[in-house]
């Protein structure tokens, strides 16, 4: 069945870029979008950006000038960079498969990031 | 940017009842493009409803979906234990993607 994992650092230093991998098996990165999805600790959730499996890419704007979403479709995985983060940025963050129809139908366990010094 | 509120924000109800969701649109979801999730504590959404009406692989069919333009529904015909969690919608027609703030279903 189709599985995503996060990995990445746990603990990020405030003004650092924040880093993640996602890990896909049982399926292909080279159909559907791959998303980013955060949820900050008791709280709701925010869609950070997608990619497409030709490579292009949609960001939302709130957070579009400071991340960066990068497809390897040769590891199958993809990946999350957010620059220049805050305590604000602290959430569990989310992989999942978009699909134009069926939302966002697989997703990660998640993992939490905590911006702190 | 399309703005979803959801309502109630908590919604108490006893095993068995029916639970009747809202969603609400800022804008049109033109395309139809609408998703419920559920989540329990410390566990990834899980799709359960997406294209207004259509139940994800493995949804029981206790749950439906409902609406269109700016209303949708998510409605848990009778409510089973399992069932107690959080459940968000999300618009997947317009860039930003949205979710609402959510509605808590817990045990009354």
């Amino acid at each position: 069945q189709v599985q995503l994992q996060e990995s990445g650092p746990a603990l990020v230093k405030p003004s650092e870029t924040l880093s993640l991998i996602c890990t896909v098996s049982g399926a292909s990165t080279t159909t559907h979008y791959w998303s980013w999805i955060r949820q900050p600790p008791g709280r709701g959730l925010e869609w950070i950006a997608y990619i497409h499996y030709s490579g292009s890419t949609t960001y939302n704007p709130s957070l579009r000038s400071r991340v960066t979403i990068s497809l390897d479709t040769s590891k199958n995985q993809f990946s999350l960079e957010l620059n220049s983060v805050t305590a604000a940025d602290t959430a569990v963050y989310y992989c999942a498969r978009h699909d134009g129809l069926n939302a966002d139908d697989y997703w990660g366990q998640g993992a939490l990031v905590t911006v702190s010094s | 940017e399309i703005v979803l509120t959801q309502s109630p924000g908590t919604l108490s109800l006893s095993p068995g009842e029916r639970a009747t969701l809202s969603c609400r649109a800022s804008q049109t979801v033109s395309s139809s493009r609408l998703a419920w999730y559920q989540q329990k504590p410390g566990q990834a959404p899980r799709l359960l409803i997406y294209y207004v009406s259509r139940r994800a692989t493995g949804i029981p069919d206790r749950f439906s979906g409902g609406g269109s333009a700016t209303d949708f529904t998510l409605t848990i015909s009778r409510v089973e234990s399992e069932d107690f969690a959080v459940y968000y919608c999300q618009q997947y027609d317009t860039s930003p993607l949205t979710f609402g703030g959510g509605t808590k279903v817990e045990i009354k």
